[in-house]
């Protein structure tokens, strides 16, 4: 089905290195966010794009990691340079707006791992 | 910070009958998603709701903002239904989304 695809489904790295992660989002949607998933914060807003524009981005997360939407149907996800406490899922969301109540669609996620 | 109380953790569930999962909200929430974890992990969506009831075939869920709470109703339940479970909610003022624990559902024979 045409849902939210993200890649890779795993991703392992080394302490120092710049990992990018990718996510199309539904066709047809206008916003997209990158979230953080873990075990012990829950899930984090990481960015928020509206017809490509960055609209919010966490805060805490500024100064390594980096999303971009270069265009309506493909937006990635840098980390750089990656730490261990970066390990966590890294989930991709979309929809058509939120204009008004809209609902979210996830990808499956990007499980990283910081060694 | 804001938090969701999802339960319960762990249901099971003979086919045919029927139990509804809840979460309560520590503060106001704008609104409500719940969700249902498939075979590859990806969040599928069940119901978004601002305010009020929906309700889509054998599911049915509530929203009550004023009173901080969501319900997911199942009934008549299916060898299908079996799953993980979430709700989310929205925080007011932020595009945060504020995620259950989970409920793992086993429906029996």
């Amino acid at each position: 089905d045409a849902g939210v695809t993200q890649t890779p489904r795993h991703e392992v790295a080394e302490k120092g290195q710049t990992i990018i992660l990718k996510c199309e989002p539904v066709s047809g949607h206008n916003d997209l966010f990158w979230y953080r998933q873990t075990k012990i914060q829950g899930l984090e807003l990481l960015s928020y794009f509206r017809s490509k524009s960055l609209m919010e981005d966490g805060g805490a997360f500024k100064d390594r990691f980096k999303a971009e939407m270069l265009n309506s149907s493909f937006s990635t996800l840098k980390i750089q340079p990656t730490e261990p406490k970066d390990s966590a899922v890294y989930l991709c969301a979309s929809s058509f707006g939120r204009v008004d109540a809209e609902t979210l669609y996830f990808g499956s996620g990007t499980r990283l791992t910081v060694l | 910070g804001d938090q969701v109380e999802q339960s319960p953790s762990a249901l099971s569930l003979h086919e045919g009958t029927g139990s509804a999962l809840r979460c309560n909200f520590t503060t106001t929430m704008r609104a409500v998603q719940w969700f249902r974890k498939n075979s590859r992990g990806s969040l599928i969506n069940l119901f978004y709701l601002a305010s009020g009831t929906k309700e889509n075939g054998r599911l049915k869920s509530a929203f009550d903002s004023k009173e901080r709470y969501s319900t997911l109703h199942i009934r008549d339940a299916q060898l299908e239904d079996s799953g993980t479970y979430f709700c989310a909610a929205e925080s007011s003022g932020s595009w945060q989304l504020i995620f259950g624990s989970g409920t793992q559902l086993t429906v029996m024979p």
